[in-house]
């Protein structure tokens, strides 16, 4: 199987702009996760979807969104940008159901954003 | 709220050693707790779950609810263990909260 796949990888952005990540969960898998990673914060969970449907939310400002498509992927949209919003952001997906504490967590490789 | 804490940001040991490195978590709910490792320049990997009380790379962790900890052990240190860990708290649906995370780097 394959596993999470974030796209892109990489990208710069400029104050005030906005973005949009891609997440490809593992095939099969219904609960797609984000998360921050920071130097400083460490990671933090943005939000989780699950069946289309938002599940769990962190304790972001509403400029951080995302949503998840019929076929489990997953975008996560980030708006007027601030410079504090560089940071690793990372994907993970689970089966998301059934026996809860036996569903593994995956995560992507991230996409990387720099915000000049 | 739930809270995961790792005391120490780095800890360094010599090859062969044992390494502990510490986890206490804060929840009133029933804990299902993890430790994920990152490798330089790879993504976050599963290394172990309490539920599955399995021992993976040399590693093992107890859950101990009394003093609200997940320490992860390994008796003898590698080289390739070098690497950074993160301790994480299960809550509601998939949602993981992480400790700080401890850079462990072992030392030839």
């Amino acid at each position: 199987k394959a596993g999470v796949t974030q796209t892109p990888r990489y990208l710069i952005k400029t104050r005030g702009q906005q973005v949009t990540l891609s997440c490809s969960p593992i095939s099969g898998h219904r609960s797609v996760s984000w998360y921050q990673q920071t130097p400083g914060q460490g990671l933090q969970f943005l939000f989780e979807y699950f069946s289309e449907t938002q599940r769990n939310k962190g304790n972001f400002p509403g400029r951080f969104s995302g949503r998840q498509f019929s076929n489990s992927r997953s975008e996560m949209n980030v708006s007027t940008l601030e410079l504090g919003d560089s940071a690793l952001y990372l994907c993970a997906s689970s089966e998301g159901q059934g026996r809860m504490s036996g569903n593994t967590i995956y995560f992507g490789e991230g996409s990387w954003l720099t915000v000049v | 709220a739930q809270r995961v804490t790792q005391p120490e940001k780095l800890l360094s040991v010599f090859k062969g050693a044992p390494v502990e490195l510490k986890c206490n978590y804060s929840y009133s709910g029933s804990p299902e707790l993890f430790w994920y490792v990152q490798y330089s320049r790879q993504r976050l990997q599963l290394l172990l779950r309490h539920i599955s009380r399995e021992s993976i790379k040399g590693f093992t962790a107890d859950l101990n609810k009394g003093e609200t900890s997940f320490h992860l052990k390994k008796p003898f240190a590698q080289e390739e263990d070098s690497a950074m860990y993160y301790c994480a708290l299960k809550t509601s649906g998939s949602r993981l909260t992480f400790g700080e995370g401890t850079q462990l780097t072992v030392n030839p």
